[in-house]
């Protein structure tokens, strides 16, 4: 079956603009989780999906935000780009939450100008 | 603050069994072991994960030592392919937000 799908794959914005990010989980998996990736931080947490309900969220600004639709396909949104946000962003889904055993898409490579 | 630690980088020749060593000496009762990789250019792909027995699939052997305080990862015949960085990682499944630490960089050369 179809792995976890994310888009754009790539994108270039200009500081002050906003993105949005798409993710489509694995058909029948209902949990929904975003990472984002940097050299110099690493993977951290972003948030995390099931039902439709945020149910964890990392430690990041107000500026990154997400949702979960009824299809279990998710967005994530980053308002007001700054430099430091050029990264890679991933998607994770699982069956249930909590699951622990993560499928990840390639990711979003996002560069900020 | 880091709850594993696992060394920056290791070789391994090709075809030798690869045996990534991780220590989590602060593990609790309800913690899971869990392993991925990730491949340049490639989201995380799950391994293997234990809560105190060790652990067999296609993929690897995971090994939990008896106090739990540490584990290894042995893939038993490291192809080219298995060069990566391998991410060892505690969950106690109350959730999927997973904590990454620096990883181990393992090089399988010819």
């Amino acid at each position: 079956k179809a792995g976890v799908t994310q888009t754009p794959r790539y994108l270039i914005k200009t500081r002050g603009q906003q993105v949005t990010l798409s993710c489509s989980p694995i058909s029948g998996h209902r949990s929904v989780s975003w990472y984002q990736q940097t050299p110099g931080q690493g993977l951290q947490f972003l948030f995390e999906y099931f039902s439709e309900t945020q149910r964890n969220k990392g430690n990041f600004p107000g500026r990154f935000s997400g949702r979960q639709f009824s299809n279990s396909r998710s967005e994530m949104n980053v308002s007001t780009l700054e430099l430091g946000d050029s990264a890679l962003y991933l998607c994770a889904s699982s069956l249930a939450w909590g699951a622990g055993e993560l499928f990840f898409g390639e990711g979003s490579r996002l560069t900020v100008l | 603050d880091a709850k594993t630690t696992q060394p920056t980088s290791m070789d391994c020749a090709e075809g030798r069994a690869a045996n990534l060593p991780c220590n989590h000496s602060t593990i609790s009762g309800n913690e899971y072991v869990y392993w991925y990789r990730q491949i340049h250019s490639q989201g995380p792909q799950y391994i293997i994960h234990g809560l105190k027995n060790n652990e067999t699939n296609e993929m690897a052997s995971l090994i939990i030592t008896e106090d739990r305080k540490s584990s290894t990862l042995i893939l038993p015949h490291a192809t080219l392919r298995d060069t990566a960085v391998y991410y060892c990682m505690l969950n106690n499944n109350a959730g999927n937000m997973l904590t990454f630490g620096g990883g181990t960089r393992l090089m399988v050369k010819p």
